[in-house]
C-alpha cells in the first residue's frame, strides 16, 4: 500500500516552455500533497503544500506564478512550470499524505521527475 | 525553529559490516514525529519508520534498528550486516505541528551510504 506515482518521470523541454507534472496516490486518499525540489547531491526542499480544494500554501521564495499547482482531487495533484528556464532544472518529488494517517504526518513519496531545461 | 542534523555526509562500509547513521533533531514542541527515508539511486523516497516523540522504545525490523534518545536528540538508525542493495542515501527527517495547524516537514541533508562488496 501508500504508492504514489509521478508522470513524467523525465522531460527534456526548451526554454520557454511549459511543463505539467502529475502526482497520483494509487491506493489511498490525499488531503494533503506537497511538492518538493531536490538539487543534485541536496536534502529536499519544500516548494508548496497542496490542498485538496483550495489553494496551495509556497514556500517562501518560491514563485506561486511560475508553479502553479493544483489538487483537483483526492488522489491527484499538477505541478506546473511555467515559462521554464534552465535553472529551473531538477529533481521535482511529491509526496502524498494518508488522509487517515493526518495526524502523524507520514508523508509517502512518488518516484521524482527529473526536469531538463535546456 | 526546527533542525535536523545528519553530520555524517557519506560512509562507506565493506559488506556485512554494522554501521549507523546518526541523526540529532531541535525542536522546542513536545509533541513531533520523527522518519528515516532511504533513497536509493533510482531516486525515489522510501519511507523506512515513523516515531512519534512520546514514544521511545528501540524498534527493530529485519536488520534495520533504531535508537531513539530524548535525551540527546537523537533518533539513529543502524544496518546490521550491510548488504550491497542498502547502498543509498538515508534522510532522518522531523514533522511538528506549525502555528498554522499544518505540519512542517523538515529533512536532514542526508547520509550516503556505500556498501562495497
Amino acid at each position: 500500500g501508500a504508492v504514489v506515482s509521478q508522470h513524467p518521470s523525465r522531460v527534456i523541454c526548451k526554454s520557454g516552455t511549459s511543463v505539467k507534472i502529475e502526482c497520483r496516490s494509487l491506493d489511498f486518499q490525499a488531503t494533503t500533497m506537497f511538492w518538493y525540489r531536490q538539487f543534485p547531491k541536496k536534502s529536499l526542499m519544500l516548494m508548496a503544500t497542496s490542498n485538496e480544494g483550495s489553494k496551495a500554501t509556497y514556500e517562501q521564495g518560491v514563485e506561486k506564478d511560475k508553479f502553479l499547482i493544483n489538487h483537483a482531487s483526492l488522489t491527484l495533484s499538477t505541478l506546473t512550470v511555467t515559462s521554464a528556464h534552465p535553472e529551473d532544472s531538477s529533481f521535482y518529488i511529491c509526496s502524498a499524505r494518508d488522509r487517515r494517517e493526518e495526524s502523524t504526518d507520514t508523508q509517502y513519496f512518488g518516484p521524482g521527475t527529473r526536469l531538463t531545461v535546456l | 525553529a526546527q533542525k535536523v542534523t545528519q553530520a555524517q555526509t557519506e560512509i562507506s562500509v565493506v559488506e556485512k559490516e554494522d554501521v549507523t547513521l546518526d541523526c540529532v533533531y531541535e525542536t522546542r514542541d513536545t509533541t513531533y514525529y520523527l522518519f528515516w527515508y532511504k533513497q536509493p539511486p533510482s531516486g525515489e523516497l522510501v519511507f523506512l519508520i515513523r516515531r512519534n516523540s512520546f514514544d521511545e522504545q528501540n524498534e527493530i525490523s529485519g536488520r534495520y534498528s533504531w535508537n531513539f534518545q530524548k535525551s540527546t536528540s537523537s533518533f539513529n538508525f543502524t544496518i546490521t550486516a550491510s548488504q550491497v542493495v542498502d547502498s543509498a542515501v538515508y534522510f532522518c527527517a522531523l514533522s511538528v505541528l506549525s502555528g498554522a495547524g499544518s505540519y512542517q516537514l523538515t529533512f536532514g541533508k542526508g547520509t550516503k551510504l556505500s556498501v562495497i562488496p
